[in-house]
């Protein structure tokens, strides 16, 4: 079946500028996740959907972040007014439950490049 | 809290060699699993393996094995014959385990393999 999706794959933005990064989870993934991969760097976590509720907000860097789900599926991550140290990869990942309640592994999208200039 | 710690920065082999990846890890949580993730230079992360934490087992998959010891908190990933298509970032990752709730990814920094001819 299909993976986990992003769009766009690149953006180019000037500072200062809003931005919206598109999430298309596996199909029945109930947990959605975001992070970001700075240059030469590991991931580090943003935020997490479980169904449509962001129980774990922690990770947003500050209240220019901000993110949303709908219909226990798309999820966009907005970053308003931009600044340069937001360049970034930011990747999505989903994954889903067992029987008993535990998460399954998460599997990872391709990214999103923001480059702000 | 969590740490993922991958002392490895940069690992240059010939092909056919044999490397092992280190990964050491801290957490309070007795029950947690660990992962690893390839990611070539097309930027996608790609799952290798999950591992609970109360499976020691070492396990091995075709050119891969993981050795996990509790003892002194590492899961140790080797590439036996190494091949050019190895080459990559290898992320090493920990997570809680708690069922009934999705579980952030703790990443460590990355180890870069490059295999050359």
């Amino acid at each position: 079946g299909a993976g986990v999706s992003q769009s766009p794959s690149n953006k180019v933005t000037e500072k200062g500028k809003d931005v919206e990064l598109r999430c298309d989870p596996i199909s029945g993934h109930t947990a959605l996740y975001w992070y970001r991969q700075r240059l030469g760097q590991g991931l580090e976590f943003l935020i997490y959907f479980q169904g449509n509720s962001a129980p774990d907000k922690s990770g947003l860097p500050s209240d220019r972040f901000s993110a949303e789900r709908t219909g226990e599926s798309v999820s966009t991550l907005t970053i308003q007014r931009t600044q340069q140290e937001d360049s970034a990869v930011y990747l999505c990942a989903s994954s889903s439950k067992t029987s008993g309640g535990a998460e399954e592994t998460q599997y990872f999208g391709p990214g999103t490049r923001l480059l702000v200039l | 809290a969590q740490k993922v710690t991958q002392a490895q920065t940069e690992i240059s082999v010939v092909e056919k060699e044999d490397v092992t990846l280190d990964c050491v890890y801290e957490t309070r949580d007795t029950t947690y699993y660990l992962f690893w993730y390839k990611q070539p230079p097309s930027g996608e992360l790609v799952f290798l393996i999950r591992r609970n934490s109360f499976d020691e087992q070492n396990e091995i998959s075709g050119r891969y094995s993981w050795n996990f010891q509790k003892s002194t908190s590492s899961f140790n990933f080797t590439i036996t014959a190494s091949q050019v298509v190895d080459s990559a970032v290898y992320f090493c990752a920990l997570s809680e385990a708690a069922t009934g709730t999705a579980s952030k990814l703790t990443f460590g920094t990355g180890t870069r393999l490059q295999v050359t001819l």
